[in-house]
């Protein structure tokens, strides 16, 4: 089965409406990574998380890191019509180069 | 530099015909992938290339086959398409260790 799991499959806000989606491992990540996928393209890098309990902040999306090392999350707050698209998390299973990723959650938003 | 070059971009094959997707990068990097991409199952790992002259089975590696040919080009075939691997295709590399992936434009395959 999917060893890096990811939730919710969709979400649907308003625009300005804060969204959050998490990520769960069932093993211990030596680091997560998120990428963001808009419609009709390709998945684009976002950002990579390696220290427990790492915080991390891009404008408005802040990543965070468990301190287990099994889980993370993405938030945004205040929504924008650009924020559309489908966000997933990545990681290295069973070793470094073998990147697993998550089913991501599609965002939509009503502007 | 191109980055990521996959080809075809489209593709629509019968049952039982064998096609095999190109990837190739400019960017020297050691490790490539295949992954397939369906509505509700996310990005799923086909097969990987940690480094040239090596490759290993990601998730989801039945009915498909790889070859690093070099550095640069990581194919993707599939000897006998089934209606169940109508998919996008994506190639992806990395340089090395924990490093991002970049990822070509895709390949969308349909299998009738």
């Amino acid at each position: 089965g999917q060893q890096v799991m990811q939730i919710p499959q969709y979400q649907h806000v308003q625009e300005g409406e804060d969204f959050t989606t998490y990520c769960n491992s069932s093993t211990t990540l030596s680091n997560i990574q998120w990428y963001k996928q808009r419609p009709g393209g390709h998945p684009v890098f976002l950002i990579q998380l390696v220290k427990s309990g790492e915080v991390k902040k891009q404008k408005r999306l802040t990543f965070q890191f468990g301190e287990a090392k099994k889980n993370s999350s993405l938030h945004i707050t205040a929504t924008q019509t650009t924020d559309v698209g489908t966000y997933f998390c990545a990681g290295p299973i069973q070793g470094a180069q073998k990147l697993v990723f998550g089913q991501g959650t599609r965002l939509t938003i009503n502007p | 530099n191109a980055g990521v070059t996959q080809t075809p971009k489209f593709q629509v094959l019968k049952t039982g015909q064998s096609m095999t997707l190109q990837c190739a990068q400019d960017m020297n990097h050691n490790s490539m992938y295949w992954y397939r991409q369906d509505p509700g199952m996310g990005l799923r790992l086909i097969y990987y290339s940690a480094s040239e002259g090596t490759t290993d089975k990601g998730e989801v590696p039945n009915g498909y086959n790889v070859s690093r040919l070099n550095k640069r080009e990581f194919s993707l075939r599939l000897e006998s398409a089934a209606p169940s691997q109508t998919s996008v295709y994506f190639c992806a590399t990395r340089r090395t260790g924990n490093t991002e992936a970049f990822f070509g434009q895709g390949t969308r395959l349909t299998v009738v």
